[in-house]
């Protein structure tokens, strides 16, 4: 079960770029890379998921360097609506079905 | 559409007390999931269903913990014997295929407490 590192918090201002990263060095071969969204009294919703290289959405872009040991959610012009708690996950493609969400990271938007 | 729905949104429990948690998954969801989120904790899998059967329930703290998909639809959780330990956010999410790389849709939680 591949393991994820976050930044407990991070604080940025309305406005700018923000980028998370998550380390997981022992991912494996068939583990995808999944990103949700946290916030306060609501269940988790899903940002975006990728297997290598870069994926982009309406909401954000996930960077992935070849070796896959880390991760990279960008949120460009974030807004004081960003204020949530981000999980990394990694999960297997077809028969693992734990996701280990650990802590995530804080991210504060300051106006 | 409706998304994935959860019952009750509280629940207070004593000491010693069985509470049933019910999650209504999103129609013609084949996956559903269990989690539990103590507060300030990432959630904790519990569970996995594949339509009605348990594929993984490796996750459950102990025996006092189980759960059901009988129709392969609605699900419910059963914690038998509550502990003050129990005391925890509970989410279930569905997804649409087989697979934990699937998009998985939460319900707002069950916030239980134990007394």
């Amino acid at each position: 079960l591949a393991k994820t590192t976050q930044p407990i918090s991070m604080d940025s201002y309305e406005g700018q770029e923000v980028n998370i990263t998550c380390s997981h060095n022992n991912i494996a071969t068939n583990d995808y890379i999944t990103w949700y969204q946290q916030f306060p009294s609501q269940g988790p919703r899903f940002i975006i998921q990728g297997y290598k290289t870069k994926v982009t959405n309406e909401v954000a872009s996930l960077f992935i360097p070849a070796d896959r040991k880390s991760s990279t959610l960008s949120l460009p012009r974030v807004s004081l609506s960003d204020t949530a708690v981000y999980y990394c996950l990694v999960g297997d493609m077809g028969t693992g079905n734990q996701f280990y969400f650990g802590t995530g990271t804080s991210l504060t938007v300051i106006p | 559409g409706a998304g994935v729905s959860q019952s009750p949104r509280y629940k207070v429990a004593k000491r010693g007390q069985d509470v049933a948690l019910r999650c209504d998954p999103i129609s013609g969801h084949v996956s559903l999931f269990w989690y539990q989120q103590a507060l300030g904790q990432g959630p904790e899998f519990l569970t996995y269903f594949q339509n009605e059967a348990q594929l993984d329930k490796s996750g459950l703290p102990s025996d006092r913990f189980f759960a059901e998909r009988p129709e392969g639809s609605v699900s419910t959780l059963k914690i038998q014997r509550t502990q003050q330990e129990d005391s925890a956010v509970y989410l279930c999410a569905s997804s649409l295929a087989e697979g934990s790389y699937n998009e998985q849709f939460f319900g707002p939680g069950t916030r239980l407490t134990v007394l």
